[in-house]
């Protein structure tokens, strides 16, 4: 079946240290997207991606990188320029044609700061 | 600017009850898609229904029932006869224009349902 798969699933971080998170799509999707989620605060979208090699930023990009060097995959990096970077990270795709919005869904990546 | 609203932050219900997820949206733009997506215990968002704002006609799927009205800027959710697997966060979403990206999406803050026996 086709999805999403991210891990891991939990992650446990020291300040200061860099961790990436990674994201695997074989919908054949073209776009691909990472956003945060807070509790209360709904989803809010760190990095986005139409094509292989190229992305742009989303509303909150500060501390984040990403890359996309293959179709399938678009792993976020959470690094320590991240003021608070505990959050539930989720990673989507989609198509790309005019109008198609519609978002398939990972099952999120939890990442703690300890 | 484009804001989703969804003032209720949880609401719980007894198996088999009705319940109305309210969600109001703000856009200045006339073309618009509004969604409602289900994010269960397991975590991964799951896609429910995409409406255009030029289609106000009433949508239902099951046990699932979404009402859009415009001159309320309102897109609710009704879950009858509610059941536990129903218990999940469910999330409104708005982007405006009919080829804008997802990129664009504007989510609300979530209500979280929870169904018990």
């Amino acid at each position: 079946d086709g999805g999403i798969t991210q891990s891991p699933k939990y992650l446990f971080r020291k300040e200061g240290q860099n961790v990436t998170l990674s994201c695997e799509q074989n919908l054949n999707h073209d776009a691909m997207y990472w956003y945060r989620q807070d509790p209360g605060q709904g989803l809010r979208l760190i990095y986005y991606s139409q094509i292989v090699n190229d992305f742009q930023k989303g509303d909150i990009a500060e501390g984040y990188s990403v890359s996309r060097e293959k179709k399938e995959s678009f792993p976020l990096t959470v690094t320590s320029a991240q003021k608070n970077p505990t959050a539930f990270y989720l990673c989507a795709s989609s198509i790309t044609e005019p109008g198609a919005n519609v978002l398939t869904f990972g099952a999120g990546s939890r990442l703690t700061v300890l | 600017a484009q804001k989703v609203t969804q003032a209720q932050t949880e609401i719980s219900v007894v198996e088999k009850e009705d319940v109305t997820l309210d969600c109001v949206y703000e856009t200045r733009d006339t073309t618009y898609y509004l969604f409602w997506y289900k994010q269960p215990p397991s975590g991964e968002l799951v896609f429910l229904i995409r409406r255009n704002s030029f289609d106000e006609q009433n949508e239902i799927s099951g046990r699932y029932s979404w009402n859009f009205q415009k001159s309320t800027s309102s897109f609710n959710f009704t879950i009858t006869a509610s059941q536990v697997v129903d218990s999940a966060v469910y999330f409104c979403a708005l982007i405006t224009g009919l080829t804008g990206t997802a990129s664009k999406l504007t989510f609300g803050t979530g209500t979280r349902l929870q169904v018990t026996l």
